[in-house]
C-alpha cells in the first residue's frame, strides 16, 4: 500500500519562476516529513523537513508547506534554477510505524534556462 | 571524502547466485538502512539497524540478510538471486530512526 503519493511524475518550469511539487499522504499519524533531491546515478540528498507542529518551514529558496487536514504537503522553489533539475522525493514517518520513512515515487523537475 | 559509500556501483549476475553489497558510513551515525528502488521508482525500506537492533520490513524475503560487523558498516547479502531482485539498492545512515538519512550512491543490481 502506498501511503505517500506524488501524483505528478514530472514538472517543467522556466528558470526564475516558482516550482511547486506536491505530495499527499494517507496515514493521519504521520508527524514528520522530509523532501529529498536526487540527481541521476546518485543517492537522494536531504533538502528540507517539517514537523507536524508547524505548517511552514523555509530554507533559502526552498519552502515546505504542510496542510494536515488535507494530508498534503508541497515544496516551493523560488526562484527556480537549472541546477534544481532533479527528481524530488517526499517522505513521511510516524512513531506508530516504527519511525520508518515512507517515500513517494518522486517528481522529476526540469528547469528550463 | 564520501559520507556513505557502497560497493559495487553496478552488479550483473545470474539467477541463483549469491551476492553481497557492502556499505560503510564515516558520519558516526547510530542507524543504518537498506532501501530498494524498484522499476516503478518506489523507494522502500528493507532493513534498519539501530544500536544492534535489527528492524526488518516483513515484505523482504529471507534470502536477504543484513550483516553489521560494526556501527560503521551494514552489508547486504542476497542468496539465490531471482530476476525480480533486479533494482537499485541504496544504503543510508542517520543519527536515529526519526532523522533525515544520508544515502549512498546506490548499487544497480541486474539479475539475468
Amino acid at each position: 500500500d502506498q501511503q505517500v503519493k506524488q501524483n505528478s511524475p514530472s514538472l517543467s518550469v522556466q528558470e526564475g519562476r516558482i516550482s511547486i511539487l506536491n505530495c499527499d499522504y494517507t496515514n493521519s499519524m504521520f508527524d514528520y516529513f522530509l523532501w529529498y533531491k536526487k540527481y541521476p546515478a546518485e543517492g537522494p540528498t536531504f533538502l528540507i523537513s517539517i514537523s507536524s507542529i508547524k505548517d511552514k518551514n523555509e530554507d533559502g529558496r526552498f519552502t515546505v508547506f504542510l496542510n494536515k487536514s488535507a494530508k498534503h504537503l508541497s515544496l516551493h522553489i523560488v526562484p527556480s534554477q537549472p541546477g534544481d533539475s532533479a527528481v524530488y522525493f517526499c517522505a513521511a514517518s510516524a512513531k506508530n510505524t516504527g519511525n520508518q520513512f515512507y517515500f513517494g515515487t518522486g517528481t522529476s523537475l526540469t528547469v528550463i534556462p | 571524502d564520501t559520507a556513505v559509500s557502497q560497493t559495487p556501483k553496478y552488479l550483473v549476475t545470474q539467477m541463483g547466485n549469491d551476492k553481497s553489497i557492502k556499505c560503510e558510513q564515516n558520519l558516526g551515525h547510530d542507524t543504518m538502512y537498506w532501501y530498494k528502488q524498484d522499476s516503478k521508482k518506489f523507494l522502500k525500506i528493507m532493513f534498519s539497524y539501530n544500536n544492534k537492533e535489527l528492524i526488518i520490513n516483513e515484505t523482504v524475503p529471507n534470502r536477504f540478510s543484513p550483516k553489521s560487523p560494526d556501527k560503521a558498516h551494514l552489508n547486504l547479502h542476497i542468496n539465490s538471486l531471482e530476476l525480480g531482485d533486479s533494482a537499485v539498492y541504496f544504503c543510508a545512515s542517520s543519527w536515529d530512526l526519526n532523522t533525515e538519512a544520508f544515502f549512498g550512491q546506490g548499487t544497480r543490481l541486474t539479475v539475468v
